[in-house]
C-alpha cells in the first residue's frame, strides 16, 4: 500500500516570495511521484514528475521539486510566486509500473496576495 | 492533441435519482481512469481500465456506482440510486505508458455533481 502525506492545508504568502509545499510519502515499491495543481473549477494539469534520474525535477511555470528518498520527500518550491500561482496543489505517488494506481495527498491551497 | 473531455460539466439531482457522466480520452490511450474529488479532499480512484478491461475497481461503491468502457474508447460512470455523500467532482483521465514504464495521468475538466 502506499499513502501521501501534505503537510499544510493552506500556505498563504505574498506575492514574489519564495513558497515550499511540503509532500511525504511512504510506499514498499520504487515510486513514481507527481505534483498536479488545480485551479478553481478546472481538472488536474500536470506540473512536474519524478519517473527516475535526476532527483531535481524541473515543472512548468517555473516550479521544481526534489526527491529526497532517504527522507521520503517530495516537497515543491518556487523562488517567487505570482497572483496566478493561487491554486490547490496535489502530491501523488505511484508504484513503479503500469498497473499501480495515483494515490494523491489531500492538497495545499497556494494562496499568494498581493 | 485534444484533450480529455467530460460531460455534463454540472449536475444537480435529489438523493435516490440517478445520474450518467461520459468521458472521451485523448485518441490513442489505452488505459481510462474515474476519480471522486469530495470537497477538501484529494481524488480518489474509482475504477481503472485498460482497454476495455476493468484493470481496480476495488473502491468502486458497486451497490450504486457502474461504469463501462465499450470499444475501449468513451466510457460512462452511472450513479444510481444517489445517495447525499456521492456530492463530488467526477474526474475522467487517460494515460499512455512512458517508456519508463509509468502511467503520467491526463485529466479532463471534471463533473461536478449536487445531491440535494
Amino acid at each position: 500500500a502506499q499513502s501521501v502525506t501534505q503537510l499544510d492545508s493552506q500556505v498563504p504568502v505574498f506575492e514574489e516570495a519564495p513558497v515550499e509545499l511540503r509532500c511525504n510519502y511512504s510506499s514498499s515499491v520504487s515510486v513514481y511521484l507527481f505534483w498536479y495543481v488545480q485551479y478553481p473549477n478546472q481538472g488536474l494539469q500536470l506540473l512536474l514528475k519524478y519517473l527516475s534520474g535526476s532527483t531535481l525535477v524541473k515543472g512548468i511555470n517555473g516550479f521544481e521539486a526534489e526527491f529526497n528518498k532517504s527522507q521520503t520527500s517530495f516537497h515543491l518550491r518556487k523562488p517567487s510566486v505570482h497572483i496566478s500561482d493561487t491554486a490547490e496543489y496535489f502530491c501523488a505517488v505511484s508504484g513503479a509500473g503500469s498497473n499501480y494506481k495515483l494515490t494523491f495527498g489531500k492538497g495545499t491551497l497556494l494562496t499568494v496576495n498581493p | 492533441e485534444a484533450g480529455v473531455a467530460q460531460s455534463p460539466r454540472y449536475k444537480i439531482i435529489e438523493k435516490r435519482q440517478s445520474v450518467a457522466f461520459w468521458c472521451n480520452p485523448i485518441s490513442g490511450h489505452a488505459t481510462l481512469y474515474w476519480y471522486q474529488q469530495i470537497l477538501g479532499q484529494g481524488p480518489k480512484l474509482l475504477i481503472q481500465f485498460q482497454n476495455n478491461g476493468v484493470v481496480d475497481d476495488s473502491q468502486l461503491p458497486k451497490d450504486r456506482f457502474s461504469a463501462e468502457r465499450l470499444k475501449g474508447v468513451d466510457s460512462t460512470l452511472k450513479i444510481q440510486p444517489a445517495k447525499l455523500e456521492d456530492s463530488a467532482v467526477y474526474l475522467c483521465a487517460s494515460s499512455a505508458r512512458q517508456l519508463s514504464g509509468a502511467n503520467v495521468l491526463t485529466f479532463g475538466a471534471g463533473s461536478r455533481l449536487t445531491v440535494l
